[in-house]
């Protein structure tokens, strides 16, 4: 079955860099959601980009889908200390079934 | 508003004994409800999921089992926990409409530690 897989699985960067994760999966997609977990709390939603769009932005989030290579980037600008958490990549697989699969995660460190 | 609740938030259980966890969707109606389960330090792993009352999806064969006794309730349960049970376990809820993006919505989670 697919599985969503990030990259890198940590990351830690100086407050105010930007920080880029990436996401790699291996069946075909309706879209591509990014979801940001604090330590030791339940998921929050970042972003949603379908499989027909290339780039989508909302805030200091950037998020790129290249479906030829199935994988897909998120780009958070001029981090800050709260943007420390994991961030997890999910896709619909199969697609149209509700069922969702989710990436192994990648760890931010954002150090002040 | 819509809101996800988790209980308990943390739960210590022996080897052997029986689990019930319970998750409950307010302020929306026909959710698709879904059980994950994380180990320390790792991603989800779907365990089940149910898009409608008395439909069940199980995604790993376990001695874990779910149900879902009314629309918006969704409950893990097992009549023998085993060691590695143990784990952060999250609810979530999504609703699909016409247009309307599959954005799931997660609980606060409970962690159960298995003894």
């Amino acid at each position: 079955s697919q599985q969503g897989e990030e990259d890198p699985q940590a990351l830690s960067i100086q407050e105010g860099e930007n920080a880029t994760m990436n996401c790699s999966y291996k069946t075909s997609i309706n879209n591509l959601q990014w979801y940001r977990q604090n330590s030791g709390r339940g998921l929050v939603h970042l972003i949603l980009i379908r499989s027909n769009e290339r780039e989508k932005h909302s805030g200091r989030l950037r998020v790129t889908l290249d479906t030829s290579k199935k994988s897909s980037s998120l780009l958070i600008t001029a981090s800050r200390a709260a943007d420390t958490a994991s961030y997890f990549c999910a896709t619909e697989d199969p697609p149209g079934t509700y069922k969702y699969i989710f990436g192994t995660g990648t760890r931010l460190k954002v150090l002040a | 508003s819509q809101t996800i609740h988790q209980w308990p938030a943390t739960l210590v259980q022996p080897v052997g004994s029986p689990l019930s966890l319970e998750c409950t969707v307010e302020g929306t109606s026909n959710p698709n409800l879904y059980w994950y389960r994380q180990a320390a330090g790792r991603g989800l792993q779907l365990l089940f999921y149910s898009v409608g009352i008395g439909q069940i999806s199980s995604e790993v064969p376990q001695n874990l089992s779910a149900s879902r006794p009314q629309d918006r309730q969704f409950i893990l349960s097992s009549k023998k926990l085993l060691l590695s049970d143990s784990g952060f376990y999250l609810c979530a809820w999504s609703v699909r409409g016409f247009g309307m993006a599959d954005t799931q919505y997660f609980g606060p989670g409970t962690r159960l530690t298995v003894l």
